[in-house]
């Protein structure tokens, strides 16, 4: 049972471009999680997906930034115009249920130049 | 609001030295509390949880820690460390009910030095 797949592990865009950063839950789970870390801090909660639904994106900034975990195929976190201030390391997580242990990806790192 | 304190920010020790990591939370509900260990480029594994029951939690690896509601504190400990330890530490909090949006500290770089 492969772990939590997250690609691309490194992302260079230049300011104003977009990120597109994919989550492959493991095998069973349908509740996927997006943590920021950003440099010297700890992971801040993003977003918690279900399929086909967003369950809770309190940590989301209000611009710029969406998730989707379409019925079929990963769930993608997707930035839009990034600046220099959304470089940082993004983690998904996935669990079969809500109550269960969340496992968590190797992340992504984005850098913006 | 939730908050986690990891009260350092890094910690150096001689190998098979035991070790403490320290971590104060604030909450005004009941809460899950956890400890994740992070490998240079790597993602987040979890070593132990406390969910309920006996205060004195074990994980992997050899660490436990020890939840004191009293002092809202839940502190990582080893008693002798391994080169292979080196990593970052970060302590996080959920609401109790709840293992998502966890509340993460800024982690601890625990550096085992022969």
């Amino acid at each position: 049972n492969a772990g939590v797949m997250q690609n691309p592990r490194h992302l260079v865009r230049r300011r104003g471009q977009e990120a597109r950063l994919r989550c492959s839950p493991m095998k069973g789970h349908s509740h996927v999680y997006w943590y920021r870390q950003l440099p010297e801090e700890g992971l801040k909660f993003m977003v918690y997906l279900q399929k086909e639904n967003i369950i809770d994106e309190s940590g989301m900034p209000k611009e710029r930034f969406s998730a989707e975990f379409p019925k079929e195929g990963p769930s993608i976190l997707r930035i839009q115009q990034v600046v220099r201030g959304d470089s940082a390391a993004y983690f998904c997580a996935s669990s079969p249920d809500r109550e269960a242990e969340a496992f968590f990806g190797q992340g992504t790192r984005l850098t913006v130049v | 609001a939730q908050s986690v304190t990891q009260l350092d920010s890094q910690v150096p020790v001689f190998e098979e030295a035991p070790v403490e990591l320290r971590c104060n939370y604030s909450s005004s509900v009941s809460v899950y509390l956890f400890w994740y260990v992070q490998y240079p480029n790597q993602g987040l594994q979890l070593l132990l949880k406390y969910l309920s029951g006996s205060t004195l939690v074990k994980g992997i690896n050899g660490f436990e820690a020890e939840f004191n509601k009293s002092q809202t504190s839940f502190h990582l400990r080893k008693p002798s460390v391994h080169i292979s330890d080196t990593a970052e530490y970060f302590c996080a909090v959920s609401n109790g009910g709840s293992n998502y949006k966890l509340t993460f500290g800024k982690g601890t770089l625990l550096t085992v030095n022969p």
